[in-house]
């Protein structure tokens, strides 16, 4: 069965510092990949989605980045935090066809 | 642009009564929902998934589908207290698109 695995489970981190949250898939290949933020009270908003290893689309410009190194890890990144950048982040995956998507258990980002 | 709407609630309903959660979707293309439920600080999980116009049921869920007003329907039978929690509607398109989700409290 497929799963999928992000860490860390909670950081905090001061303003200016650099992030880097890792997300993989087992159990399929050539999943799609979501990188989600949910902020306080708020919905989920896309950030980055990839269909394919270097193939990342980005929905909403800010100083987050997004990388696919191999098949089934996605990588989310910042070279400098803002206070706004705060929230809970998901990875979700879903098959090649689109079908469902699942996420990961999420990581909680405290900026300050 | 496409947009997924919910009322944010709280929607409080006693135990053992039916829970009645709503969405409309602004694409008419979509072909797939989804409804996934929220518990405080943890992640989205899949409960259902419909396709095609008319009801499915799974155990005390129900979603319904009206592809020609544009809305999915959620209910819950003999709702739980473990069923409190913010529930998410969501459509394929081209990505999928998360409603801001409905708040249940079932009131022990």
């Amino acid at each position: 069965s497929q799963t999928i695995h992000q860490w860390p489970a909670t950081l905090v981190q001061p303003v200016g510092s650099p992030l880097s949250l890792e997300c993989t898939v087992e159990g399929t290949s050539n999943p799609n990949l979501y990188w989600y933020r949910q902020a306080a009270g708020r919905g989920l908003q896309l950030l980055f989605y990839s269909v394919g290893i270097g193939q990342i689309s980005s929905e909403v410009p800010q100083n987050l980045s997004a990388s696919r190194p191999q098949d089934r890890q996605f990588i989310l990144s910042s070279k400098k935090l803002l206070l706004s950048d705060s929230g809970f982040y998901l990875c979700a995956w879903s098959a090649e066809g689109r079908n469902t998507i699942y996420f990961g258990e999420g990581s909680w980002l405290t900026v300050v | 642009q496409k947009e997924v709407e919910q009322n944010s609630g709280p929607l409080s309903v006693p135990e053992g009564a039916i829970a009645s959660l709503n969405c409309t979707y602004s694409d008419r293309g979509s072909q797939s929902f989804f409804w996934y439920r929220q518990y405080s600080g943890k992640s989205p999980e899949l409960i259902m998934s419909i396709y095609s116009n008319g009801d499915k049921e799974d155990g005390r869920f129900t979603a319904q589908l009206n592809k020609a007003s544009q809305y999915v329907s959620l209910l819950i039978r003999d709702s739980q207290p473990s069923d409190s929690a913010t529930y998410l509607c969501a459509q394929e398109g081209q990505n999928f698109v998360f409603g801001p989700g409905t708040r249940l409290s079932v009131l022990p």
